[in-house]
């Protein structure tokens, strides 16, 4: 089993939806990150969370350390928003474990 | 201005061969990561490199080696390629000792391995 569980692995939705991406992980952390990569391979990174919650724009990221769960949501979704999306979440011994990503595909 | 650089982005080479994968940062920061993303597109952290240490994950065969001229380098050598070297390897940097801290990090475009 991963350490870093995502949901759903594939994700359509039509332009204006909101979208949630959601990742659980099992290990103890410092920081959790969510990345996006792009259809041509770049990768970006879009939160770094610690608690709480983080917004840039239309995206937003939650995270409740209790629950060792973390969502990442998109309010009026975008063509240009299909991507992938990685959960990353990250110990205090500088080790990183990632999800398995959620392609991310909006249909105009 | 690019921040954080790789060379080359495609690198197609034949079993056995030795290789090396450049990266540059230009924003001053001190720690440095090499990233291995294979077939199925799941990332794998390989190596984090600070000035002070060197962290390697225990997956990692020891063929592969990181090499770090200067605090803006951290190249990435691997000896007698196998064909399961093949994928894309992204090379990353932070500010701080790493994401176990909390610091944000700054990937490369990738280089793309192919071995035959």
């Amino acid at each position: 089993k991963n350490e870093v569980e995502q949901s759903p692995q594939n994700l359509t939705a039509q332009e204006g939806e909101f979208i949630t991406i959601n990742c659980s992980y099992s290990v103890g952390i410092s920081a959790l990150h969510w990345l996006q990569q792009h259809p041509g391979g770049g990768i970006v990174s879009l939160f770094m969370l610690s608690s709480g919650k983080k917004k840039h724009g239309r995206l937003i990221a939650t995270i409740n350390i209790q629950e060792k769960h973390s969502s990442l949501h998109i309010t009026a979704s975008h063509p240009r928003d299909s991507a992938v999306y990685i959960c990353a979440a990250a110990n205090t011994g500088n080790q990183f474990y990632f999800g398995t990503g959620t392609s991310l595909t909006v249909i105009p | 201005d690019t921040a954080v650089s790789q060379t080359p982005k495609y690198l197609v080479t034949q079993m056995g061969n030795d290789k090396s994968i450049k990266c540059e940062q230009n924003l001053g920061h001190d720690t440095m990561y090499w990233y291995k993303q294979d077939s199925k597109k799941f990332l794998k952290i390989m190596f984090s490199y600070n000035n002070k240490e060197l962290i390697i994950n225990e997956t990692v065969p020891n063929r592969f080696s990181p090499k770090s001229p200067d605090k803006a380098h951290l190249n990435l050598h691997i000896n007698s390629l196998e064909l399961g070297d093949s994928a894309v390897y992204f090379c990353a940097s932070s500010q701080g000792s790493g994401g176990g801290r909390g610091r944000e990090q700054y990937f490369g475009p990738g280089t793309r391995l192919t071995v035959t």
